[in-house]
C-alpha cells in the first residue's frame, strides 16, 4: 500500500522557521510531481506549492512566495517544505500529495500552529 | 489565485441524488479539462473522487460522477449512501503548473 508520512509540524513563534518532511514509500515517487496542501482549522484545503520530478520547477500559492521553499530528494524518496517568517495565517494541517493536477495519494498530515 | 466557488453544505435522503457545483472563471474551470472532486470525512486526509473532470479512479463507485459547462463543473452522487456524508472539494488547473481548490460544501445525508 502507498504511504506518504509527512513529520516536522510543532509550534513555532510568529516570524519563525520550521521544515515539514514526507517520506514516500511503496510508490515510485521520482516519476510524481509533488505537492503540498494545507487546511486551515475549520477551513477548507489550500494549494500551497508543487515541484517537478527532477526538482526543475517549483511553483507556490501567492502567499507563500519568497517564505517557503519546496524541495525533494529522490534518492531519499522524500519531500519537504522549508518554511520561513511563518505568520499566525500560516497555522494548517500541512498534507503531501503525489501528483500535479490531480491528487491520489495522500499522506495523514502534520500540524503546524504559529503562536507566541 | 481565487478560490473556487461551491455552495457551503447540500443534503439529501438516502437513495436520492444531489450535485454539487464548483464555479471559477475561464481561466481555471473552463479553460481546462483538469478538474478533480475530493472526499474529506472529519479528521481524515482528502480522497480522490474525480479526475480530469468525468474519470473516476479505481475503487471509487459508479454513483460518483462529475461533468463540467463552461465555467462551472459539478459532481452528482446518484444512490445516496449514509457513507457519502462528508465534505467535497473541487480544484481545477489555473495554468503555470498551479492547481486552486474551491471552498468546500458539507453534504448532509438526511
Amino acid at each position: 500500500e502507498v504511504q506518504l508520512v509527512e513529520s516536522g509540524g510543532g509550534l513555532v513563534q510568529p516570524g519563525g522557521s520550521l521544515r515539514l518532511s514526507c517520506a514516500a514509500s511503496r510508490f515510485t515517487f521520482s516519476s510524481y510531481w509533488m505537492t503540498w496542501v494545507r487546511q486551515a482549522p475549520g477551513k477548507g484545503l489550500e494549494w500551497v506549492a508543487n515541484i517537478e520530478q527532477d526538482g526543475s520547477e517549483k511553483y507556490y500559492v501567492d502567499s507563500v512566495k519568497g517564505r517557503f521553499t519546496i524541495s525533494r530528494d529522490n534518492a531519499k524518496n522524500s519531500l519537504y517544505l522549508q518554511m520561513n517568517s511563518l505568520r499566525a495565517e500560516d497555522a494548517a494541517v500541512y498534507y503531501c500529495a503525489a501528483g500535479k493536477l490531480s491528487h491520489l495519494y495522500w499522506g495523514q498530515g502534520t500540524v503546524l500552529t504559529v503562536s507566541s | 489565485q481565487s478560490a473556487l466557488t461551491q455552495p457551503a453544505s447540500v443534503s439529501g435522503s438516502p437513495g436520492q441524488s444531489i450535485t454539487i457545483s464548483c464555479t471559477g472563471t475561464s481561466s481555471d474551470v473552463g479553460g481546462y479539462n483538469y478538474v478533480s472532486w475530493y472526499q474529506q470525512h472529519p479528521g481524515k486526509a482528502p480522497k480522490l473522487m474525480i479526475y480530469d473532470v468525468s474519470n473516476r479512479p479505481s475503487g471509487v463507485p459508479d454513483r460518483f460522477s462529475g461533468s463540467k459547462s463552461g465555467n462551472t463543473a459539478s459532481l452528482t452522487i446518484s444512490g445516496l449512501q449514509a457513507e457519502d456524508e462528508a465534505d467535497y472539494y473541487c480544484s481545477s488547473y489555473t495554468g503555470s503548473s498551479t492547481v486552486v481548490f474551491g471552498g468546500g460544501t458539507k453534504l448532509t445525508v438526511l
